[in-house]
């Protein structure tokens, strides 16, 4: 059984980096295939993609935000870390971690919302 | 980027009756689109993968249809629990993957 959480800050304030972890458990990222994004929403809206890290640790960005995010994974501890540089309150949002396949996303985290604010 | 455009935007329909949402590609994306069901609160679901097959334990009364740049979610017998928002996504040219701004199932 597939389970991803998403844990981190729920509120950061304008210009800081956020650090964001997603645990999972049921597969491992050092197995052909595997991969796992990052996918937000902000309130009300709809979902936008972020980023993803393959079990060969080839990293994909969103291409309008592929300056500010970096994704790392911890195999050993069944860890995927995504960092945002330079946040604002229009990133406002809840994140997402989910499990990769062949393109979309079948296991996905309960979801972490993070408030950017003074 | 390829853009994904659903519609409507909102869609009144009794409990039983079948539900049609849309979903168009800016391009072709062959048969590389998911659907996802999202209720309130909740992360999505997915659905329907490879424009047709459905995931595993999703209902029969969910099918999708469609290929190139027009794409189908349809609902047979609508249920009380299948109220919620639905998202088409494109994973034929990427990155980025997109996603649709969202179909909102509302009861009539």
């Amino acid at each position: 059984q597939i389970t991803l959480k998403e844990s981190g800050p729920t509120l950061v304030k304008p210009t800081q980096t956020l650090t964001l972890t997603c645990t999972f458990s049921g597969f491992s990222l050092d197995t052909s295939g595997a991969g796992v994004v990052w996918i937000r929403q902000p309130p009300g809206k709809a979902l936008e993609w972020l980023a993803l890290i393959y079990w060969d640790d080839d990293k994909r960005y969103s291409p309008s935000l592929k300056s500010r995010l970096t994704i790392t994974k911890d195999t050993s501890k069944n860890r995927v870390v995504l960092t945002m540089t330079n946040m604002d309150p229009e990133d406002t949002a809840t994140y997402f971690c989910a499990h990769f396949i062949s393109g979309y996303f079948d296991h996905w985290g309960q979801g972490t919302l993070v408030t950017v604010s003074s | 980027e390829i853009v994904m455009t659903q519609s409507p935007a909102t869609l009144s329909v009794s409990p039983g009756e079948r539900a049609t949402l849309s979903c168009r590609a800016s391009q072709s994306v062959t048969s590389k689109i998911a659907w996802y069901q999202q209720k309130p609160g909740q992360a999505p679901r997915l659905l329907i993968y490879g424009a047709s097959t459905r995931a595993t334990g999703i209902p029969a009364r969910f099918s999708g249809s469609g290929a190139g740049t027009e794409f189908t979610l349809t609902i047979s017998g609508l249920q009380s629990e299948d109220f919620a928002v639905y998202y088409c996504q494109q994973y034929k040219n990427w990155p980025p993957v997109t996603f649709g701004q969202g179909t909102k199932l509302e009861i009539e």
